[in-house]
C-alpha cells in the first residue's frame, strides 16, 4: 500500500496523559499536513511541513501540541497533558513532488487517528 | 468569520434530482479551489478542481466566480451513492495552505 498511513487509528486516553500520533506520507511527497476534525466540521488546519521544515502552525495549536518531521519523511504529532476538548480525528495528508514541482492540488489523506480523552 | 463558508445542510433530495452547493471564501489570496468528498467516518478525497471557466466531470459541474469569491458544485441526476459530505477547499499557492469549509451534507433518498 503506497498511500498515507497513520498510527494508531484509535486512541483512548485519560485527561492529563500525553499522546503521540505518527503519519507516513506518500514517499515522493515533500509536503505533509496535519488537520483536526470534529463531528459536523470540516478539517481544521493545524500545521504543515515542507520536507523537514515546519512552515506554518495554526493559532489553534496551543503549546501543548508539537509536531516534527525529523528526516523529511514520517511525522509525529504529540499532544501533552490532554484535555477533553482535544477529542477529535487527527488527519494527516501529503502532497507535492520531491523536487517541489507543480502541485496538482490533490491532498492525499490518511484514514486518521481518532482520539478520545476521558 | 470563517475563511471558507458553506451551508452545512443537510440537503435531502430524491434520486434523480439536481442539487447545487455554494461556498464563499474571504481570502482573496486564494488561487485554487477544489471540492472534496467525505463519506461517513472516512477521509476526504478529491472530487474535482474548480476553474474560472467552469469544469464538468460527468454529472458534476464546478464553477468559480472570483469577483464574488464564490464557488459552486452542481450534481445532476443524483444517485444514492452521492450521499456524502462535500467539502469546499481554498488553496493559497504562496503559503501552500489548504483551507476547508465545514462541509455540506447530502443525503439522496430512494
Amino acid at each position: 500500500d503506497t498511500g498515507v498511513s497513520q498510527d494508531p487509528r484509535h486512541k483512548i486516553t485519560k485527561r492529563g496523559q500525553n499522546v503521540t500520533f505518527r503519519c507516513d506520507p506518500i514517499s515522493e511527497h515533500n509536503r505533509l499536513y496535519w488537520y483536526r476534525q470534529t463531528l459536523g466540521q470540516g478539517p481544521e488546519f493545524l500545521t504543515y511541513f515542507q520536507n523537514e521544515a515546519q512552515l506554518e502552525k495554526s493559532r489553534l495549536l496551543s503549546d501543548r501540541f508539537s509536531a516534527e518531521r525529523p528526516k523529511g519523511s514520517f511525522s509525529t504529532l504529540e499532544i501533552q497533558r490532554t484535555e477533553q476538548g482535544d477529542s477529535a480525528m487527527y488527519l494527516c495528508a501529503s502532497s507535492g513532488g520531491r523536487t517541489g514541482g507543480v502541485n496538482t492540488g490533490e491532498l492525499f489523506f490518511g484514514e486518521g487517528s481518532r482520539l478520545t480523552v476521558l | 468569520r470563517k475563511e471558507v463558508e458553506q451551508d452545512p445542510g443537510p440537503f435531502n433530495v430524491p434520486e434523480g434530482a439536481t442539487v447545487a452547493f455554494n461556498c464563499t471564501y474571504s481570502n482573496s489570496a486564494s488561487q485554487s479551489f477544489f471540492w472534496y468528498r467525505q463519506d461517513c467516518r472516512k477521509e476526504p478525497k478529491l472530487l474535482m478542481s474548480v476553474y474560472s471557466s467552469g469544469n464538468e466531470d460527468g454529472r458534476f459541474t464546478a464553477q468559480l466566480n472570483r469577483a464574488s469569491q464564490y464557488i459552486s458544485l452542481l450534481i445532476r441526476d443524483s444517485k444514492l451513492s452521492d450521499s456524502a459530505t462535500y467539502l469546499c477547499v481554498a488553496f493559497n499557492s504562496g503559503t501552500y495552505k489548504y483551507i476547508f469549509g465545514t462541509g455540506t451534507r447530502l443525503k439522496v433518498l430512494a
